[in-house]
């Protein structure tokens, strides 16, 4: 399995707070992916990343930014979290092939 | 609109039986399907993945592929209940530097001793 490792694991933050979320691989992977899960939706992309500061929109990407400054780290930020924010959030990354490997979540809690 | 579709389940089976997940697709010209197992409060896991028509074993798992008919299918021989989890089917795509993958909503698998 890739290594990769997501931080915080849990976070529980007030509404209207900035919250940013760490995902760091070790695989040196050059696509990185942010979903979040919620019942019902399954997972649902919210950005991705195909380079160091080359990253594109998801399906559900408002109110969430992105920033991949090297290629083993890629950050996503709620500027101001929403109770609809909260979720499970997970990273995964994937080399030249198509297959994804994920990080093992951060479950985000708004207030 | 690419989309993958699966049954939502619960789908129930006898210990030591033979588990069917099945998963349909619209995009025609995909390339690559993939299955993954997710339990419960953790993340997904790759269990398989199938590029050409045709059967892919993998000990216990076989993954079934038919680009004419558009499905692709799972299964999981001599279920036990380790097996019990939910599972996402999901197809790549591509179209210049957007490479991603396009998932089902899962079918939760629960296998009974």
């Amino acid at each position: 399995d890739a290594g990769i490792t997501q931080s915080p694991r849990h976070k529980v933050t007030e509404t209207g707070t900035p919250v940013t979320l760490r995902c760091h691989q070790t695989e040196n992977h050059r696509y990185m992916y942010w979903y979040r899960q919620d019942p019902g939706h399954g997972l649902r992309l919210i950005h991705y990343s195909y380079g160091v500061k080359d990253t594109d929109k998801g399906e559900v990407s408002d109110g969430y930014s992105v920033s991949r400054s090297k290629t083993e780290d890629f950050l996503l930020t709620l500027e101001s979290a929403t109770s609809s924010q909260t979720s499970v959030y997970f990273c995964a990354t994937a080399g030249e092939v198509y297959e994804q490997y994920f990080g093992p979540g951060t479950r985000l809690t708004v207030t | 609109q690419k989309e993958v579709e699966q049954n939502s389940g619960p789908l129930s089976v006898p210990e030591g039986a033979i588990a069917s997940l099945n998963c349909t697709y619209s995009d025609r010209g995909s390339q690559s399907f993939f299955w993954y197992r997710q339990y419960s409060g953790k993340s997904p896991e790759l269990i398989m993945f199938i590029y050409s028509n045709g059967d892919k074993e993998d000990g216990r798992f076989t993954a079934q592929l038919n680009k004419a008919s558009q499905y692709v299918s799972l299964l999981i021989r001599d279920s036990q209940p380790s097996d019990s989890a939910t599972y996402l089917c999901a197809m790549g795509t591509s179209a210049g530097n957007n490479r991603k993958l396009i998932w089902g909503l899962g079918t939760s698998l629960a296998v009974n001793p």
